[in-house]
C-alpha cells in the first residue's frame, strides 16, 4: 500500500511551453500533497506545499505564477510548469501525506518515482 | 537553523562489506528521523523511521541508530550488494504544526564487485 505515482516520468520540451506533471496517490487519499525539485547531485528541495480543495502554499523563491499547483481531489495533485526555460529542467518529485492512513504510515510522506524534465 | 548534516559525502565499498552512514541534526522542534534509499533518476524509499524514544531500527541488512541526546543517528549496512549502490538521504521531520521534512545532502554509496 500507500503507493504515488507521477506521469510522465520523463519530458522533453521546448523553451516558451507548458508542461504539466501529475502525481496521484494510488491507494490512500492525502489532502496534502508536496512538490519537490532536486538538482544533480543535491537534495530535494520543497517547492510548495499542495492542499486539496485550497491554494498551494510556496516556499520563498519559488514563482506561484511559474509553478501552477492545482490539488483537484484526495488523489491528485497537478504541478504546471508554465512558459519552461532550460534553467526549468530538473527532476520534480511528490510526495503525499498519509493523514488519513491508521498505524504506522499515519501522516507519513510517500514519494513518487520524479519526473526528469528537460527544457531544450 | 534546522539543518542536516551527513556523511561522507560518498563511499565506494567492496561488494560484501559492511559500511556505516552518518547522520547529525540541528533540528528543533523533533518528530522523528528517517532514512531514505534513493537511487538513481527515482524518487526516495523509506528504509526506516525512528521517534524520539527510539535507539535503533532494523530493515533487513539496514540498521538505524539514534541517539536523540547528541542527535546523531547512522545507517548501518551489513553484506552490502551491488544493488545497494544508491543515495542515502537523513530526513529529520519537524514537530508541531509545519510537519515540514528537513533534508540532508545525501551520502552517495557506490558498491563495486
Amino acid at each position: 500500500g500507500a503507493v504515488v505515482s507521477q506521469h510522465p516520468s520523463w519530458v522533453i520540451c521546448k523553451s516558451g511551453t507548458s508542461v504539466k506533471i501529475e502525481c496521484r496517490s494510488l491507494d490512500f487519499q492525502a489532502t496534502t500533497m508536496f512538490w519537490y525539485r532536486q538538482f544533480p547531485k543535491q537534495s530535494l528541495m520543497l517547492m510548495a506545499t499542495s492542499n486539496e480543495g485550497s491554494k498551494a502554499t510556496y516556499e520563498q523563491g519559488v514563482e506561484k505564477d511559474k509553478f501552477l499547483i492545482n490539488h483537484a481531489s484526495l488523489t491528485l495533485s497537478t504541478l504546471t510548469v508554465t512558459s519552461a526555460h532550460p534553467e526549468d529542467s530538473s527532476f520534480y518529485i511528490c510526495s503525499a501525506r498519509a493523514e488519513l492512513m491508521t498505524g504506522s504510515s499515519y501522516n507519513e510522506q510517500f514519494f513518487g518515482p520524479g519526473t526528469r524534465l528537460t527544457v531544450l | 537553523k534546522n539543518q542536516v548534516e551527513q556523511s561522507p559525502q560518498s563511499l565506494i565499498i567492496l561488494e560484501g562489506k559492511n559500511c556505516t552512514l552518518q547522520c547529525n541534526y540541528t533540528v528543533s522542534p523533533f518528530s522523528n528521523l528517517r532514512w531514505y534509499k534513493q537511487d538513481t533518476g527515482r524518487g526516495p524509499v523509506s528504509l526506516t523511521i525512528m521517534t524520539f524514544s527510539e535507539n535503533t531500527k532494523s530493515n533487513g541488512r539496514y540498521t538505524a541508530t539514534l541517539d536523540a541526546d547528541t542527535k546523531q543517528s547512522s545507517l548501518h549496512i551489513t553484506a552490502s550488494q551491488l544493488s545497494d549502490s544508491a543515495s542515502y538521504i537523513c530526513v529529520v521531520r519537524l514537530g508541531g504544526a509545519t510537519n515540514k521534512l528537513i533534508f540532508g545532502t545525501g551520502t552517495l554509496l557506490a558498491v563495486q564487485p
